[in-house]
């Protein structure tokens, strides 16, 4: 089993940025990879980008490429997912979630999401 | 990269079966037998329901069952329940990136 803590709910004003953390604890394994996914009110899931914090190699969506970066403390097993140039239409649920090997595509364990909110 | 299109809503009456579909392209569903579909519950965690067009994770009933053809992958939840009501994402990768579909609300009658 593996648990995600995310960090706690951000508000944030338009054109900052926003970082959310997700450490993994338990049975976790070197070679696992970390994805962000999104969810708007009354919206559906987004992916965002993920992790291979072994090897050091990030995918991002096309449409958050330059917006987004995800980075990885690999002695701390926790990821991070960085958003700029923040707007209205950023507010959402951000998932981190996990993949126990990096040739794998899907996830099977999940953090709490962490709401960030961009209002000014 | 687009997103994968699914029915908006399916609906169906307890011990019934509904089938999602999620339809893309030979860049995305059509060209990896990589899709994965998730439940979501309100203001709760994605679960994994299905991986690689048709594998369940341990602990997940058989009643939700995959397939794939073409550029369209389908879910099928057999043995319809209460607890069934959810949303309902396909996922497929696409290269480098991955892409959801839209999303699909089932709603037990």
């Amino acid at each position: 089993q593996v648990q995600l803590v995310q960090s706690g709910a951000e508000v944030k004003e338009p054109g900052s940025s926003v970082k959310v953390s997700c450490r993994a604890s338990g049975n976790t394994v070197t070679y696992h990879s970390i994805m962000w996914v999104r969810q708007a009110p009354g919206q559906g899931l987004e992916w965002l980008g993920r992790i291979i914090p072994i090897l050091g190699v990030t995918n991002y969506a096309q449409n958050f490429e330059g917006r987004v970066t995800i980075t990885a403390d690999k002695s701390t097993t926790t990821a991070y997912m960085d958003l700029s140039s923040l707007r209205s239409d950023d507010t959402a649920v951000y998932y981190c979630a996990y993949s126990g090997n990096y040739k794998l595509h899907y996830f099977d364990y999940w953090g709490q999401g962490t709401l960030v909110t961009v209002s000014s | 990269q687009s997103a994968l299109t699914q029915p908006r809503s399916v609906s169906g009456s307890p011990g019934q079966s509904v089938t999602i579909s999620c339809t893309g392209t030979s860049g995305d569903v059509g060209g990896y037998n990589f899709v994965s579909w998730y439940q979501k519950h309100p203001d709760k965690a994605p679960k994994l329901l299905i991986y690689d067009v048709y594998k369940r994770p341990s602990g997940v009933p058989d009643r939700f069952s995959g397939s794939k053809s073409g550029n369209t992958a389908s879910l099928t939840i057999s043995g319809l329940q209460a607890d069934d009501e959810a949303d309902y994402y396909c996922c497929s990768y696409a290269g480098s990136p991955s892409v959801f579909g839209g999303g699909t609300k089932v709603t037990v009658l």
